[in-house]
C-alpha cells in the first residue's frame, strides 16, 4: 500500500513559471512532511518541511501548502529556473525525530525550460 | 549543518564478490541509520533500519544474509552486498538521523555488478 501518493509523475514548465507538485497521505498519525530534491547520481537533499500545525511554510522560492483535513500537501516553486530541473520527492513520517522511517512519494521529474 | 558521507560513490565488481558501502555522520551522532535502494526513475525503497549496537531491522522481501548491515558506532554504518549478482546493481543511499537534524542523506553509491 502506497502510504504517500505523488503527482504528477513529470512536469515541464517555462523559466519563471510556478510548478506545483501534489501529495496525499493515508496515515493521519504522520506529523512531519518534508520535500526533497534529487539530482541524477546524488542523494536526496532536504528542501523544506512542514508539520501539521501550520497550513503554509515558505523558504525562499519554495512554499509548502498543507491541508490537514484533506490529508494533502503540495510544493510550489516560485520563479522556477533551469537549475531547478531535478526530481522532487515528498515524504511523510511519524514525529520527524529520525526514529521512524520516511515514507516517500513516487517522485516528480521537473524540467524547467530556459 | 549535518553532513553524511557515503563511500564509495561508484563501484564495479565481479559477480560473486562482496562489496562494502560505508555511511558516516561527520558532525553528529546518528541515533538511527536507514538504507535505501533506488532503481532508475523510481522512488527510494527502504531496505533496513539500523540502530547502533543492535541488529538491523529488514523490510519484507530484503534478504538479510545478502545485505549485511553493521552499525558499530553512532557515526558509522556499513552495508555489505554479499555474493553480488547483476540484479543487485542499483543506487544505494543511506540516511542518518538525529533528533536535532532530522534525516540527512548520503550522496549515494552506484553499484554495478558485471
Amino acid at each position: 500500500q502506497q502510504q504517500v501518493k505523488q503527482s504528477p509523475q513529470s512536469l515541464i514548465v517555462q523559466k519563471g513559471g510556478i510548478p506545483i507538485i501534489n501529495c496525499a497521505y493515508e496515515n493521519t498519525a504522520f506529523d512531519y512532511f518534508p520535500w526533497y530534491q534529487q539530482f541524477p547520481g546524488k542523494g536526496p537533499a532536504l528542501l523544506i518541511a512542514i508539520r501539521p500545525d501550520v497550513s503554509e511554510k515558505k523558504e525562499g522560492r519554495f512554499t509548502i501548502s498543507f491541508n490537514k483535513s484533506a490529508k494533502q500537501f503540495s510544493l510550489h516553486i516560485m520563479d522556477s529556473q533551469p537549475g531547478d530541473s531535478a526530481t522532487y520527492f515528498c515524504a511523510a513520517s511519524l514525529s520527524g525525530t529520525g526514529a521512524n522511517n520516511l515514507f516517500f512519494g513516487t517522485g516528480t521529474r521537473l524540467t524547467v525550460i530556459p | 549543518g549535518a553532513v553524511v558521507s557515503q563511500h564509495p560513490s561508484r563501484v564495479i565488481c565481479k559477480s560473486g564478490t562482496s562489496v562494502k558501502i560505508e555511511c558516516r555522520s561527520l558532525d553528529f551522532q546518528a541515533t538511527t541509520m536507514f538504507w535505501y535502494r533506488q532503481f532508475p526513475k523510481q522512488s527510494l525503497m527502504l531496505m533496513a533500519t539500523s540502530n547502533e549496537g543492535s541488529k538491523a531491522t529488514y523490510e519484507q522481501g530484503v534478504e538479510k544474509d545478502k545485505f549485511l548491515i553493521n552499525h558499530a558506532s553512532l557515526t558509522l554504518s556499513t552495508l555489505t552486498v554479499t555474493s553480488a549478482h547483476p540484479e543487485d546493481s542499483s543506487f544505494y543511499i543511506c540516511s542518518a538521523t538525529t533528533l536535532n537534524y532530522g534525516y540527512t542523506f548520503g550522496s549515494g553509491t552506484r553499484l554495478t555488478v558485471v
